[in-house]
């Protein structure tokens, strides 16, 4: 069954400190999305991308977040400058149309 | 503003007995509903997608109502199996937008043997 992969499973990182999760969609999707979920709180919607460009943000998409598909396979979230409530796992799913989101595994964001 | 509530107290029953979930929304009428099962440590898995215009789903021992008169889908796992035990999420559509499917805080299930 196709699956979306990311990587890494986990990162730590320092406060203020860069980083770029990656995922790699299922091949015939065409929708892809970036969802986090702090430690015992609900998944939360952060942007959808379609046709090379963002169609959805959420509030918490603020400046310190970009997203990229910097060739025909991956799909990457950057966070230029984290902070200490960045802190969570975060998912990035695809779709072939807008019915039923394939998630991947998830990275483990951890912010010290 | 929009609302998606699911029961946040764990739903414990008997292997072997039917399961029902409730999610139910406010001040909004979504396209369609989703259903999704999410392990602990794990992403959310897709279970089964219901449009406005219908009003039951099925998918082997999963069924899903939706009414949206009441602002409510029931999600039932018949015949419960310990490998049932999960947090199940509802998921809509939010306002006219089809790029953003927004989670309930989900339900955690626990089936005993």
């Amino acid at each position: 069954e196709p699956e979306v992969t990311q990587t890494p499973s986990h990162q730590v990182t320092q406060m203020g400190q860069e980083v770029i999760l990656r995922c790699v969609p299922i091949s015939n999707h065409l929708y892809f999305y970036w969802y986090r979920q702090i430690l015992g709180q609900k998944v939360e919607f952060l942007v959808s991308f379609y046709n090379n460009e963002i169609s959805e943000k959420s509030e918490i998409f603020d400046d310190q977040f970009s997203v990229e598909r910097p060739d025909g396979s991956n799909f990457t979230l950057k966070i230029r400058s984290t902070k200490l409530e960045d802190s969570a796992m975060y998912f990035c799913a695809s779709s072939e149309s807008t019915d039923g989101y394939t998630f991947g595994s998830g990275t483990r964001l951890t912010v010290v | 503003s929009q609302k998606i509530e699911q029961n946040s107290e764990a739903l414990n029953i008997q292997e072997g007995k039917t399961a029902t979930l409730t999610c139910n929304y406010t001040n909004y009428s979504p396209a369609y509903l989703q259903w999704y099962r999410q392990d602990p440590g794990r992403g959310p898995v897709f279970l089964l997608l219901i449009r406005e215009n219908e009003k039951e789903k099925r998918k082997e021992r999963l069924k899903v109502t939706f009414d949206t008169t009441l602002k409510q889908s029931l999600f039932h796992i018949t015949a419960s199996q310990p490998a049932d035990s999960a947090t199940y999420l509802c998921a809509l559509d939010w306002m006219d937008s089809s790029y953003k499917l927004i989670f309930g805080s989900g339900t955690r299930l626990l089936v005993r043997p």
